[in-house]
């Protein structure tokens, strides 16, 4: 499959505690994005990463790319009950179509 | 970035029928595409739809049951023809580049929601 494996495929921690979810994936990129998407609406673009690029952070969010284990991770810090949602990683290669992976469903208990 | 809306936001259909979503962008953006979201799945893309020219369709998707319009560079439709129960899905448009996007990033519609009975 193109697409990338993403684990946890389900996650539930407490309120205040970190989440880190992992996307593998298996072609090579030219960037990697992660989106968020509440109760099967609309997915909110979070961060993106380039190639090039091993860490980036936007607030409470920090993504970690390792190219050579073709894998990236994101981490919330602090987690709060409205960051339950999916999360997906998606990479492109070579156009800008975007290969989404297979969602981890995040659950924050209050 | 752009904003993206989409019509109708949910729609129940009957077999056989078929539906035309909207996606309205309120900035001009170089592209737009359409993917489906089967449920409790990942997002699949459709096509990219070509402002002035056909659609490029994925593999597994054909003009016939997944006809796409751009008539210009904020406004694209999808229809989903002859439906079946299996077309029961979540449709998003998204949209990247332009005057107010990335060149990078694509950003979402909030999805159509179709129940084919």
């Amino acid at each position: 499959s193109q697409q990338g494996e993403e684990d946890p495929q389900a996650l539930s921690i407490q309120e205040g505690e970190n989440a880190t979810m992992n996307c593998s994936y298996k072609t090579s990129i030219n960037n990697l994005q992660w989106y968020r998407q509440n109760s099967g609406r609309g997915l909110v673009h979070l961060i993106l990463i380039r190639s090039n690029e091993r860490e980036k952070h936007s607030g409470r969010l920090r993504v970690t790319l390792d190219t050579s284990k073709k894998s990236s991770s994101l981490l919330i810090t602090a987690s709060r009950a409205a960051d339950t949602a999916s999360y997906f990683c998606a990479r492109t290669f070579g156009n800008e179509k975007l290969t989404f992976g297979t969602g981890t469903r995040l659950t924050i208990i209050p | 970035s752009a904003v993206i809306s989409q019509k109708p936001s949910r729609d129940i259909c009957q077999r056989g029928t078929s539906l035309t979503i909207q996606c309205q962008v309120d900035s001009q953006v170089t592209m737009m595409f359409w993917y489906r979201q089967q449920p409790g799945q990942s997002l699949t893309l459709i096509a990219t739809a070509n402002q002035g020219s056909e659609a490029t369709y994925e593999s597994g998707f054909v003009i016939d049951k997944f006809p796409i319009s751009r008539p210009n560079l904020t406004f694209s439709t999808l229809t989903v023809s002859n439906m079946s129960p299996e077309d029961s899905s979540i449709y998003l448009c998204s949209a990247q580049g332009g005057d107010r996007g990335s060149l990078d990033t694509q950003y979402f519609g909030p999805g159509t929601r179709l129940t084919v009975l």
